[in-house]
């Protein structure tokens, strides 16, 4: 089955950079995104990455992509303290009822440590 | 343009009662997809529809349930609810179904609290 893996926590301080990751299950996957969530808020698409890249980058994040490892990382460069949210990653599913809809991770909650 | 919104924001019901969830999606969307999020489970699909059918559904029991207009506004329901249902329902809509790539947009979720 389709599976999506990240770490939980990440505490970062302020002007640092942030580093998530995620690794999918779903070799087949055309698209795999990133979404933010803040407190009490629904997801915010932040960036998406297509299958036949390595790299997007979209001014302060970076997205890589391992496909060989099935390894996505989201890079936040000059972390502030309004990035602390929940950031989770997504593929499409292929197989069966999920086909085409979004498989999340659990998401790793970002903290920013003034 | 407006964004998606769904109605309540907040509900709170007791056990074996049920509920229905409201979600306007963007003008001009046709597809609905409706999100189940729990600390402990974390974000699953519930369902989609797409042109008042649904198209796909997740692994959820049959108590939920939804619909589509025809102006594509969608509403889902949970029928004898259990207090394992209390979680934040988020719905997105898209501009149409599947396809190589079609964006998501979420709403703010209706936070459902079972007592």
């Amino acid at each position: 089955g389709e599976d999506v893996e990240q770490s939980l926590f990440l505490s970062v301080r302020e002007g640092d950079s942030s580093v998530i990751n995620c690794t999918y299950t779903d070799s087949s996957s055309t698209y795999l995104y990133w979404y933010k969530q803040e407190p009490g808020a629904g997801l915010q698409l932040l960036t998406y990455i297509f299958s036949n890249m390595d790299m997007k980058q979209d001014q302060r994040l970076t997205v890589l992509l391992n496909k060989k490892d099935k390894h996505l990382s989201l890079r936040i460069a000059d972390t502030q303290t309004g990035d602390s949210a929940i950031y989770f990653c997504a593929e499409r599913g292929n197989y069966g009822g999920s086909q085409g809809n979004l498989i999340f991770g659990k998401g790793t909650k970002l903290s920013v440590k003034p | 343009k407006a964004g998606v919104t769904q109605t309540p924001r907040y509900l709170i019901k007791t056990r074996g009662q049920q509920v229905t969830l409201s979600c306007s999606p963007i003008s001009g969307h046709r597809s609905v997809s409706w999100y189940q999020q729990t600390p402990g489970q974390g974000l699953q699909f519930l369902f989609e529809y797409f042109s008042e059918t649904q198209r796909n559904k997740g692994n959820f029991p049959g108590r939920f349930s939804g619909r589509q207009f025809s102006n594509s506004r969608s509403e889902m329901n949970v029928s004898t609810l259990e207090l394992g249902d209390s979680a934040l329902y988020l719905c997105a809509s898209a501009p149409t179904s599947g396809g190589l790539y079609n964006e998501q947009f979420f709403g703010p979720g209706t936070r459902l609290t079972v007592l």
